[in-house]
Order: structure tokens, then sequence, then C-alpha cells
């Protein structure tokens, strides 16, 4: 069965500091892999996709991400966090063609000053 | 703002009853798709409808049941709800109905059932 998993519940890292969330995936075909963004009390926000192409995508908020096939992987970076970045978030993959998602558990992040 | 808007946004009820959540997708969006957020499931697709049509069914028990209007708007109806059922509940809507289209989520509603 389709599933994400996100190893890392909770990450705290520095104001300035570089920021790796990991996400692994499990499908049988090409995946359609997003990861987004919750702040608290919101709802949530795309920062990202891959569809095809290019394994290494752009997102907004300075966000990036890397598809590895070969590791199932679509870890999300960003060179220099922001306070602002704290929020829950969370890497899917789209499961049988019709913007079914489904989601890994979340990655909860502190930012510290 | 996503453009997507659900509510109400606070529900508080008592086990054994029923509400109906509502969802108004954003202008344009043919899709409708519902989640709900628990802290022991996570995000969990419930059911999607396109165009006033069921498309895909995940995780929804069968106390729950959702429809799509000629506006396009959707309900979400909870019945005999029991304490399990608190969690929030979003919406979301996309231009069509295939993961190559950007699904974008409402505030969501928190349903706390005492």
């Amino acid at each position: 069965a389709q599933s994400v998993t996100q190893p890392d519940i909770h990450i705290t890292v520095s104001e300035g500091a570089s920021l790796e969330l990991r996400c692994n995936y499990s499908y049988g075909a090409t995946p359609y892999l997003f990861w987004y963004v919750q702040s608290p009390g919101q709802g949530l926000q795309l920062l990202l996709k891959y569809f095809s192409g290019d394994t290494l995508v752009q997102g907004i908020k300075g966000f990036e991400a890397e598809f590895k096939r070969s590791q199932s992987s679509f870890n999300l970076r960003k060179p220099s966090v922001h306070w602002s970045d704290a929020a829950e978030y969370f890497c899917a993959v789209g499961d049988g063609g019709y913007n079914k998602l489904i989601f890994g558990a979340g990655t909860r992040l502190a930012v510290h000053p | 703002d996503s453009g997507v808007t659900q509510t109400p946004k606070h529900l508080i009820t008592a086990t054994g009853q029923r509400v109906t959540l509502r969802c108004s997708p954003r202008s344009g969006d043919l899709s409708v798709y519902w989640y709900q957020q628990s802290l022991d499931q996570g995000l969990q697709f419930l059911i999607q409808y396109y165009n006033g049509e069921e498309r895909a069914k995940g995780n929804i028990l069968e106390r729950f049941s959702a429809q799509q209007f000629p506006d396009l708007h959707s309900e979400l109806n909870l019945s005999s709800l029991e304490l399990g059922d608190s969690a929030l509940y979003f919406c979301a809507s996309s231009v069509g109905d295939r993961e190559s289209t950007e699904a974008f989520f409402g505030q969501g509603t928190r349903l706390t059932v005492v």
C-alpha cells in the first residue's frame, strides 16, 4: 500500500541555519509528491510539488526539494531558516490519479533565535 | 487566504448528535476534497467530489456522508458522533480532479465532541 514516512517528529534549528526535512514514500508507480506547511491555526499551504522532469524542484518561501527515485525520498531543504518558518511540515504522495493525497505524520519545526 | 471557505470554524457538540460542515471552494474549482486531521490518525483523506459526482473515497466512516451541490459547495455530514470523531476537518478544492492540479486547503473546522 502507498505510504509516506517522515522519520522526524520534531526538529529544532537555529535561525539562519540550514534545514533538511526527510520524507520517504512507498508507491508503485511514478509518484506525484508534495510538501505542505501548516502554521498554527491555519490550513495547509502547498510549498512545492514534483510530477516529472527535473528532480530538484523549487518552491515558495525559499524551499526546495529533491526527488531521488533510488532512495524513494523527497527531502525538503532550505539554506537559511527564518523564525517565521516555525510550523508543521507535511510530505504527501498523490494516490490513484484523483488528487487523493496520502500524508506523512508531519514534522514540527521549531526555530530558535 | 486560499479562497476556500469553511464554516463553522469551531463546533462543539455532544456524543450521538449530528453536525454538518460546509465548504465553499475557490471560484472556478470543480473538485472538493475532505480530510480529517486527528492526533492519533494524522491527516486522512475522506472523500472527493468532482462537479457533483463522487470521485474517490478514503477512510470515511459509514456514519459520515458528503455531497456536492450544483453551486459546487460541499457539505460533510457526521452523525452518531463519538468522542473519537473530535478532529480538525479540512476541505480542499482544485480546478481538476487529478494530482496535476494543485489543491488549496481551507482553514478547517475544529469539531469537539463532548
